[in-house]
């Protein structure tokens, strides 16, 4: 298995463009799960699928945020407009329903909006 | 107060000694607990799980779990320079299924 694939690795971009990270989850896996992790805050949850369906999107800083997943293969996060306080690592996590043995991370995308 | 606290570090032992790793957790009715290793620039990767008081024991690896005193550690015996990275303390409630973890502790293994 190709594990959780992220892409890209890196993005730079301008304050106010759309940013689009992606994410595959490993196959098989019902939940799907956003991360944002900076020196300040730690790795903090954005927001977490289980069968394709948003269950908890408390963690999305604000309506800037946006996540989908359209299938079991596939899920997006946009920021739009983006602002350099956005500059993080976003990591993408799948696991098994329910999960009891924890998450597989991606290889996580670094932001940096300047 | 924070729901997973650690200890921010950096933790500095010596190679071959025993590192001990401190977590505690605010939600009493949290059930599973992971520890994770992060490599600078690297995704965390899982190292030990633990569902029941006591202790487990991994390879060099033992994890502890009090949930009367909700703390869980890990100890690491005959430390190496490349245990050297950030450990992360995670929590799950019993309901819903995510993680919610600690600030990591960062451990520094010298030669």
């Amino acid at each position: 298995d190709a594990g959780v694939i992220q892409s890209p690795r890196h993005e730079v971009t301008e304050m106010g463009q759309e940013v689009t990270l992606r994410c595959k989850p490993i196959s098989g896996h019902d939940y799907l799960f956003w991360y944002r992790q900076t020196m300040m805050r730690g790795l903090e949850l954005l927001i977490y699928f289980n069968n394709n369906v948003p269950i908890d999107d408390s963690g999305m800083p604000e309506d800037r945020f946006s996540a989908k997943m359209p299938n079991a293969s596939f899920s997006t996060l946009k920021i739009q407009p983006s602002e350099p306080r956005d500059s993080a690592v976003y990591f993408c996590a799948s696991s098994l329903d329910p999960g009891g043995d924890g998450y597989t991370f991606g290889s996580g995308t670094r932001l940096t909006v300047v | 107060q924070k729901e997973v606290e650690q200890n921010s570090g950096p933790l500095s032992v010596p190679e071959g000694a025993i590192a001990s790793l401190n977590c505690t957790y605010s939600d009493r009715v949290s059930q599973s607990f992971f520890w994770y290793r992060q490599y600078s620039g690297k995704s965390p990767e899982l190292i030990m799980s633990i569902y029941s008081n006591g202790d487990k024991e991994d390879g060099r690896f033992t994890a502890q779990l009090n949930k009367a005193s909700q703390y869980v550690s890990l100890l690491i015996r005959d430390s190496q320079p490349s245990d050297s990275a950030t450990y992360l303390c995670a929590v799950k409630v019993a309901a819903g299924n995510k993680l919610t973890f600690g600030g990591g502790t960062r451990v520094l293994v010298k030669p």
